[in-house]
């Protein structure tokens, strides 16, 4: 099946703009969830949300917002861009939410640059 | 609060050495533990679990044993092969199931 897709894969962006970025979870999964992922930080917990709920929220201000629709595919967007929102950001589906079934699945990430 | 420590990288291995990627972990409830993989280019894949005290994990060649009493997960294998390069991520999540938490991840670079 399908594995979990992410779009764009690269964009590049300046300071003060806002970008949407897609996700498609692989099908049947009703949990989506994002992270962000930098050279230093590791991956940091974004959001993640099940059958159109935010159901957690990490640390991240509130320029960084998301949301998901019917059919599970989510979107996540960032406002006003700084020069830090630099970063490769993730989506990973899971059949349950909170991944309790034990696995997450990752798409291949999409690559914002912010200049 | 809840937390994963690994070891900082980057490791560069021989071809058919030995491998332990340390990792170790803080939770304020009962945790599953997991490995997850990055290859170049690719997002994350999981690698192996363990899901309570004592037990193993093992998938490719590569096994991790759940210690509770040490807090640690770490990730053996031994013999690595070119193919292992890759950035490997300690991971937990509580059995409330609010989130995974990640490790800053360790890359390996296996030479010929």
């Amino acid at each position: 099946k399908a594995g979990v897709t992410q779009t764009p894969r690269y964009l590049i962006k300046t300071r003060g703009q806002q970008v949407t970025l897609s996700c498609s979870p692989i099908s049947g999964h009703r949990s989506v969830s994002w992270y962000q992922q930098t050279p230093g930080q590791g991956l940091q917990f974004l959001f993640e949300y099940f059958s159109e709920t935010q159901r957690n929220k990490g640390n991240f201000p509130g320029r960084f917002s998301g949301r998901q629709f019917s059919n599970s595919r989510s979107e996540m967007n960032v406002s006003t861009l700084e020069l830090g929102d630099s970063a490769l950001y993730l989506c990973a589906s899971s059949l349950v939410a909170g991944g309790l079934a034990g696995e997450l699945f990752f798409g291949e990430g999409s690559r914002l640059t912010v200049l | 609060g809840d937390s994963v420590t690994q070891m900082e990288g980057p490791v560069t291995l021989s071809e058919e050495a030995f491998l332990t990627i340390n990792c170790t972990y803080t939770a304020t409830g009962y945790p599953s533990l997991f490995w997850y993989v990055q290859y170049p280019g690719e997002g994350l894949q999981l690698l192996l679990k363990a899901t309570k005290a004592d037990d193993k994990g093992s998938n490719k060649g590569f096994e991790a044993t759940y210690r509770k009493e040490t807090t640690s997960f770490h990730l053996e294998k031994g013999s690595v092969q070119v193919s292992d390069s890759a950035v490997y991520f300690c991971a937990l999540i509580l059995n409330t199931g609010n989130q995974f938490y990640f490790g800053t991840g360790t890359s390996l670079t296996v030479i010929p």
